[in-house]
């Protein structure tokens, strides 16, 4: 069965240093792979998609992901965080067979000032 | 700009009652999708729908029914509301593959 894991239930960084928040899929084909960012109180608001070509993809407030088909991640980078970036980051997987995602659980960031 | 718009934020009902929650999207969207999230479980999908008239359960149907008799709307019903049913719910809507977009959300509570 498809799945998505994200290991990470919270990190924790100072602003101005770099970011990583780890996303891993189970599926068999290539999947269509999103980034997630919802704010306290609010909806989720999409920061970057990938469906094909170039792995390395840019998205909204400086944020970038790359797709590795070998290690099956999807991880979420920033350079230099700011402590507007404080929020919950979902992965989420879609397939070639179905409109529907599926989400991890979610990585909750802190930032220290 | 896609808007996503749920009628209400937060919400209080009784136990046994019937409860509706109303989504409404402006992009003439096809796709449509009712999640709960709770603490911990990320977001899990209870039904979604292609078209108008058509549905599909997801992996929470449980306890829930959806209607959608008109494009930009859709509407969950809880049908007899129990406190495990307290939950945050979000609404999304997309075309196709492409992104999906999500609403604020409704708080509801059952008591």
């Amino acid at each position: 069965a498809q799945s998505v894991t994200q290991p990470d239930i919270h990190i924790t960084v100072s602003e101005g240093a770099s970011l990583e928040l780890r996303c891993n899929y189970s599926y068999g084909a290539t999947p269509y792979l999103f980034w997630y960012v919802q704010s306290p109180g609010q909806g989720l608001q999409l920061l970057l998609k990938y469906f094909s070509g170039d792995t390395l993809v840019q998205g909204i407030k400086g944020f970038e992901a790359e797709f590795k088909r070998s290690q099956s991640s999807f991880n979420l980078r920033k350079p230099s965080v700011h402590w507007s970036d404080a929020a919950e980051y979902f992965c989420a997987v879609g397939m070639d067979s179905s409109y529907k995602l599926i989400f991890g659980s979610g990585t909750r960031l802190l930032v220290r000032p | 700009d896609v808007k996503v718009t749920q009628s209400s934020r937060y919400l209080v009902k009784r136990t046994g009652e019937k409860v509706f929650l109303e989504c409404v999207q402006d992009m003439d969207h096809e796709n449509m999708f009712w999640y709960r999230q709770d603490p911990g479980l990320g977001l899990r999908l209870i039904y979604f729908s292609y078209d108008v008239k058509m549905k599909e359960k997801g992996d929470i149907p449980e306890g829930y029914s959806v209607s959608r008799e008109k494009k930009e709307r859709f509407s969950l019903i809880l049908e007899s509301a129990s406190t495990n049913q307290t939950s945050m719910y979000l609404c999304a809507s997309s075309e196709g593959k492409q992104p999906q977009h999500f609403g604020d959300g409704t708080r509801l509570s059952i008591l």
